[in-house]
């Protein structure tokens, strides 16, 4: 594998499920991030893990809850959910060298029912 | 706060036409600019990046041109394929703001027509 791959791709959950996202990079990167992208809408970053610590919050509800056990994997922990959740979740890595440049993952597109 | 406004789409073109796709930005420090590209079905890719005033970014034909007078760094392409089918996203990062964090705007669809 290479890049940053993402599973599952699709996932179909109903509001009382617990489910998981699961995010790798196998680029040496040591920051990882969560976006949310809705149709219509700017890509809304979640969360930001720089050499395991999270780093940044964008005052995201606690339904989603981030894991990031080491600095190639990052994991999506969801319960709970509201349809308005349906959404393409990316993963994205970078190196903390000043460059910002990030790499995406294919993304898991999330159906609420 | 940070902020990118690009052209709204979609976007239609005939094969072989100029592409021209605006995005305009505001930041508080001194910003490098993105324009990734999101292929169907696919995450985002970084398609080219500028750093500095004046710098160009170019890539598979396309190129764009950090514009600090005009705040601007829009994205052209002298011949696109039906293969540039694509959403394209201007971004920026603030390196003055001290965070990791990318602003995105809200892309631009290009459907490229045989």
């Amino acid at each position: 594998e290479t890049g940053v791959t993402q599973t599952p791709r699709h996932l179909v959950m109903g509001m009382t499920n617990k489910k998981s996202l699961k995010c790798e990079q196998h680029l040496g990167h040591n920051a990882m991030y969560w976006y949310k992208q809705s149709a219509k809408k700017p890509l809304e970053l979640m969360f930001v893990y720089n050499f395991k610590e999270q780093t940044e919050n964008n005052s995201v509800p606690s339904r989603f809850s981030p894991e990031c056990p080491n600095s190639s994997h990052l994991f999506l922990h969801l319960h709970t959910l509201q349809p308005e959740d349906s959404a393409l979740y990316l993963c994205a890595s970078s190196q903390d060298d000043g460059s910002y440049e990030q790499y995406f993952g294919p993304g898991t597109r999330l159906t609420v029912t | 706060g940070d902020s990118v406004t690009q052209m709204e789409g979609p976007v239609t073109l005939s094969e072989e036409a100029f592409l021209t796709i605006n995005c305009t930005y505001t930041a508080t420090g001194y910003p490098s600019l993105f324009w990734y590209v999101q292929y169907p079905g696919e995450g985002l890719q970084l398609l080219l990046k500028a750093t500095k005033a004046d710098d160009k970014g170019s890539n598979k034909g396309f190129e764009a041109t950090y514009r600090k007078e005009t705040t601007s760094f829009h994205l052209e392409k002298g011949s696109v394929q039906v293969s540039d089918s694509a959403v394209y996203f201007c971004a920026l990062s603030d390196q003055g703001a001290g965070s990791y964090q990318l602003t995105f705007g809200k892309g631009t669809k290009l459907s490229v027509i045989p």
